[in-house]
């Protein structure tokens, strides 16, 4: 079965830097496009940023600048670097494994909280 | 960008009834649209992918149809664990974008 296990939520002020991780299991990795979509308290779904499988890289308006993402082949692993947090950066992120127009698996996600 | 417009915000309906869900994207999108389902605390869950195939394992009450800008998804007789809220969503080069939702509650 696909699993997809995220972690490195964490609670921090306005202006900090936070990685989040994403385990993969179940797949081929190396073969996917993957994803980050996170989710504020109460609201809606909000893509965030996408990685190839020859490691190119999308963002969201909202994040383009300051977040990055990268992958570990090796190691079935998906990261998102975080950097000059905002508070409404605050929320849910889910990695979530693409599948060119859509997203067929998710992980239970990891919670950021970035508050002074 | 192509903007997703979901209706109605609220559904309320009784087990049994058939519910009737709305996507309208602001550009045409021929047929690249998907449906997901997200209980409470729970992460998203695949339900229609290109906007009639049904993932797996998503059972058969659970159905989508159109293309260009009007999409609709459509639970034929709902269970009690159909009532969520649903997420339609679209891929325009490289961004995705969902709408904001359609919470269908027991009325």
């Amino acid at each position: 079965d696909v699993q997809l296990v995220e972690s490195g939520g964490d609670l921090l002020q306005p202006g900090g830097s936070l990685r989040l991780s994403c385990v993969a299991s179940g797949f081929t990795f190396s073969s996917y496009d993957m994803h980050w979509v996170r989710q504020a308290a109460g609201k809606g779904l909000e893509w965030v940023s996408v990685i190839g499988t020859t490691s190119g890289t999308w963002y969201a308006g909202s994040v383009k600048g300051r977040f990055t993402i990268s992958r570990e082949n090796a190691k079935n692993s998906l990261y998102l670097q975080m950097n000059s947090l905002r508070a409404g950066d605050t929320a849910v992120y889910y990695c979530a494994r693409g599948r060119g127009n859509y997203f067929d698996s998710w992980g239970q996600g990891t919670l950021v909280t970035v508050s002074s | 960008e192509i903007v997703l417009a979901q209706s109605p915000a609220t559904l309320s309906l009784s087990p049994g009834e058939r519910a009737t869900l709305s996507c309208r994207a602001s550009q045409s999108v021929s047929s690249s649209l998907a449906w997901y389902q997200q209980k409470p605390g729970q992460a998203p869950r695949l339900l229609i992918y290109e906007a009639y195939n049904r993932a797996t394992g998503i059972p058969a009450r659970f159905s989508g149809s159109g293309s260009g800008t009007d999409f609709t998804l459509t639970i034929s007789s709902l269970e009690p664990e159909d009532f969520a809220v649903y997420y339609c969503q679209l891929r325009d080069n490289w961004q995705w974008t969902f709408g904001q939702g359609t919470k269908v509650d027991v009325k």
